[in-house]
């Protein structure tokens, strides 16, 4: 299977504050890719699709200037949390897709205080 | 209806049976599948894909795809505590969809 990487597997931060995690596709190129947000006992919910050179489509409901996606290269898309609040306190997981399915990162836990 | 429905569960076995999960899709141009698990707290990994209809099996994993039916499943052969995880299935069209996953107890 393919490798994703993802970093860090946990922030602690203080409210207001931002958070970068990135994800990296290690053996292959993706030029898309995926951010996901899990809460507890909860279902994946897919956040937003990031485009390498062009910008992220959002789901409906995802604040686009809150969650800050950047896909600079084939191999790297970036979400970056601004002005992190309590609430935003999950588990975010990238991924990107090969003809194979979809492969996951390790995972995020944020922790917003 | 949502794209992706799976059984929310628990579902629990005892160890040694056969774990059978089940997924349905609504678009009918689905290609290909995708059995994912998720342990508490880590992130999903693939366990299998399948894209004829019939069945592929991967050592005590057995997929079922029934594409007139839009009907995928996943059985487990010889339960193993280990095995105790939440599975989701996931539809691939223009993009990937996830069921919101079923949770699976196997009792020793």
């Amino acid at each position: 299977g393919a490798v994703v990487s993802q970093h860090p597997s946990w922030v602690i931060c203080k409210s207001g504050t931002s958070v970068k995690i990135e994800c990296r596709s290690l053996d292959f190129q993706a030029t898309t890719m995926f951010w996901y947000r899990q809460f507890p006992k909860q279902s994946l919910m897919l956040m937003a699709t990031s485009n390498e050179g062009s910008k992220a489509t959002y789901e409906q409901g995802v604040e686009k200037d809150k969650f800050l996606i950047n896909h600079a290269s084939l191999t790297l898309s970036t979400l970056t949390v601004t002005s992190a609040h309590p609430e935003d306190s999950s588990f975010y997981i990238c991924s990107a897709s090969r003809d194979s399915g979809a492969f996951f990162g390790q995972g995020t836990r944020l922790t917003v205080v | 209806q949502k794209e992706v429905e799976q059984n929310s569960g628990p579902l629990s076995v005892p160890e040694g049976a056969i774990a059978s999960l089940n997924c349905t899709y609504s678009d009918r141009g689905s290609q290909s599948f995708f059995w994912y698990r998720q342990y508490s707290g880590k992130s999903p990994e693939l366990i299998m894909f399948i894209y004829s209809n019939g069945d592929k099996e991967d050592g005590r994993f057995t997929a079922q795809l029934n594409k007139a039916s839009q009907y995928v499943s996943l059985l487990i052969r010889d339960s193993q505590p280990s095995d105790s995880a939440t599975y989701l299935c996931a539809v691939n069209v223009d993009d990937m969809r996830f069921g919101a996953g079923t949770r699976l107890t196997v009792k020793p």
